[in-house]
């Protein structure tokens, strides 16, 4: 079935770093990919999105890019603050069904 | 703007007993769903709301029930809760005719099952 896989945190970085967190995919065709961010205390939210190959994702200095060669969606930040520190997922939708499958998440913490 | 409210925002059972779940959005959102999210697995999907009127199961419905009251409100029913139904839930909404991916969501409610 369809599925994804982030990697395991937490991701501890200082202020300032570069971050990447991978994503990877398994679908039977080609989804929509997504990454939402949770802040502590809050609900999801969505962060940034791609729907085919190559495309790149962004919002808030985040950015992500559609691999279909290496099925991977991995999101990006050249510089990290303090207030990212958030759980971050990755998500795939199959043919706009009302089915968003998402990762198991992964935990960055920014330090001063 | 209030846009998903939860109800409540912790609760603890006994096993067994039964309870609801109450979720209201003010975004005339069309679309509305249950997530449960468990350590190391993220968020499933529970039941969901394609419009008002209907429902569908998700991912694991098994123990729960749903009722779309009206285009606000959404609620999940634990008729008989389990020790395994101890998780956090979030309910959330989306617009627009058709699946739409920008989901927002309530802030959560923590449920423990004894």
């Amino acid at each position: 079935g369809n599925s994804v896989t982030q990697m395991e945190g937490p991701v501890t970085l200082s202020e300032e770093a570069f971050l990447t967190i991978n994503c990877t995919y398994t679908a039977t065709g080609y989804p929509s990919l997504f990454w939402y961010v949770q802040y502590p205390g809050e609900g999801l939210q969505l962060l940034l999105k791609a729907t085919k190959a190559d495309d790149k994702g962004s919002n808030k200095g985040f950015e992500a890019t559609y691999r279909k060669e290496t099925t991977s969606f991995h999101l990006e930040k050249g510089s990290v603050q303090v207030s990212d520190s958030a759980v971050y997922f990755c998500a795939l939708n199959m043919d706009s069904s009302y089915k968003l499958i998402f990762g198991s998440g992964t935990r960055l913490l920014v330090r001063p | 703007n209030a846009g998903v409210t939860q109800t409540p925002k912790f609760q603890v059972l006994k096993t067994g007993q039964s309870m609801t779940l109450q979720c209201a959005q003010d975004m005339n959102h069309n679309s509305m769903y249950w997530y449960r999210q468990d350590p190391g697995m993220g968020l499933r999907l529970i039941y969901y709301s394609a419009s008002e009127g209907t429902t569908d199961k998700g991912e694991v419905p098994n123990g729960y029930n749903v009722s779309r009251l009206n285009k606000r409100e959404f609620s999940l029913r634990l008729e008989s809760a389990a020790p395994s139904q101890t998780s956090v839930y979030f309910c959330a909404s989306s617009g627009g005719t058709g699946f739409n991916e920008k989901l927002f969501f309530g802030s959560g409610t923590q449920l423990s099952v004894l």
